[in-house]
């Protein structure tokens, strides 16, 4: 079975402070897909990221960073100078082959970004 | 980029009666699709998984004769909530996956149902 933790719950931060949010994954396929999602208050959710097993690369996009580490089954997300339009519910979530594919979500980590 | 649909955004409805959602894939084919459920401050739980042309798959716990699922197109999935309760209220997701082979799944905005 597979399983993603977000232990951040919430977190807040002023506005221009970078802020890391933590996902930790457990699964025992070895091909498989991270995401990243953001749900902004109107509930839709906004693609952010994906990461094949096979590809540890750092990205970075604009603010956005992206740390995968397999070592420590961790895909942290990082906003640099963050704003208050970052405020928003961020999941990490998980796939593997097979299965049709069926995400499995962390709990949700509440961003919140004070002016 | 691909779109997903869903119909309607909000609804209220009165206990004991049936809603129904829609779920449609605007630009792409999807034969597989999913419907979570998500309540307040919680994260998606997954329902169902929507299988155009068989029945859904359900996940654990999910009464099968009260959520009905019909997937009767390749662009096209329906959530039935029948004999609604007030613990029925919740905020509905579809999801589909592109034929194609993507990995990604694309989500729809999403229909908060409200029992009274």
């Amino acid at each position: 079975a597979q399983k993603v933790t977000q232990a951040q719950t919430e977190i807040s931060v002023v506005e221009k402070e970078d802020v890391t949010l933590d996902c930790v994954y457990e699964t025992r396929d070895t091909t498989y897909y991270l995401f990243w999602y953001k749900q902004p208050p109107s509930g839709e959710l906004v693609f952010l990221i994906r990461r094949n097993s096979f590809d540890e690369q750092n990205e970075i996009s604009g603010r956005y960073s992206w740390n995968f580490q397999k070592s420590t089954s961790s895909f942290n997300f990082t906003i640099t100078a963050s704003q208050v339009v970052d405020s928003a519910v961020y999941f990490c979530a998980l796939s593997i082959r097979g299965s049709a594919r069926q995400l499995t979500f962390g709990s949700g980590t509440q961003l919140t970004v004070l002016p | 980029g691909a779109v997903v649909s869903q119909h309607p955004s909000r609804v209220i409805c009165k206990s004991g009666t049936s809603v129904k959602i829609e779920c449609r894939s605007l630009d792409f084919q999807a034969t597989t699709m999913f419907w979570y459920r998500q309540f307040p401050k919680q994260s998606l739980m997954l329902m169902a998984t929507s299988n155009e042309g068989s029945k859904a798959t359900y996940e654990q716990g999910v009464e099968k004769d009260k959520f009905l699922i019909n997937h009767a197109s390749l662009t096209l999935s329906t959530l039935t909530v029948t004999s609604a309760h007030p613990e029925d209220s919740s905020f509905y997701i579809c999801s589909a996956r592109d034929d194609r082979g993507r990995v990604e799944q694309y989500f729809g905005p999403g229909t908060r149902l409200t029992v009274t």
